[in-house]
């Protein structure tokens, strides 16, 4: 597609339910992000997936988060037993593909805004 | 121990002033540095990338590196109140993904 495309753009769910969130990057990049932001502060990385490679998790706040790319293409991150503080707006972005990973500039979909209540 | 750190702000500029926005960072390693504009309610847009010392100009857009000193600034010319939003550096700290900056708010009042 033209750009990153994630849905839903708002979730809202129940603390102790899991949630999909879903990215579908730029047609042709193999790099694929996870971040998420939180109200006042910076973007964290959670994960990071190249071509086949195995994924970067190291950025994963708990074991209820988890991630997969399914075809090099579309990721979905999927969070269980969700808590409040996993309440942000979780953003996926994608690069083209790079010898060195942070080499090129990320661009990002609109993102999915999740609230726990 | 932060590793991008930019000034929160808010830095105010009158309209048709330079604005200065600073980023320091940790890693003398880091080869890619990115601007990033963030308006209230929406996503990071990409507006500049650097990767050697020196000034990249690109439209009212300049972006300084100095890798000894460990900094990048981004300075906008001729600010407009469109401008208005906050900017997030952003360092490939170690070849790893991008390290951001929690942002610098900048205000261009009319």
């Amino acid at each position: 597609g033209a750009g990153v495309s994630q849905s839903p753009s708002n979730k809202v769910t129940e603390k102790g339910k899991d949630v999909e969130l879903r990215c579908d990057p730029i047609s042709g990049h193999t790099a694929l992000y996870w971040y998420r932001q939180s109200l006042g502060q910076g973007l964290e990385f959670l994960i990071y997936f190249q071509g086949n490679s195995a994924p970067d998790k190291s950025g994963l706040p708990s074991d209820r988060f988890s991630a997969e790319r399914t075809g090099g293409s579309v990721s979905t991150l999927t969070i269980q037993r969700t808590q409040q503080e996993d309440s942000a707006v979780y953003l996926c972005a994608s690069s083209l593909n790079s010898r060195r990973r942070g080499e090129d500039g990320y661009t990002f979909g609109s993102g999915t805004r999740l609230t726990v209540v | 121990q932060k590793e991008v750190e930019q000034n929160s702000g808010p830095l105010s500029v009158p309209e048709g002033a330079i604005a200065s926005l600073n980023c320091t960072y940790s890693d003398r390693v880091s080869q890619s540095f990115f601007w990033y504009r963030q308006y209230s309610g929406k996503s990071p847009e990409l507006i500049m990338s650097i990767y050697s010392n020196g000034d990249k100009e690109d439209g009212r857009f300049t972006a300084q590196l100095n890798k000894a000193s460990q900094y990048v600034s981004l300075l906008i010319r001729d600010s407009q109140p469109s401008d208005s939003a906050t900017y997030l550096c952003a360092v490939n700290i170690g070849y790893s993904t991008l390290t951001f900056g929690k942002g610098t708010m900048l205000l261009v009042s009319p």
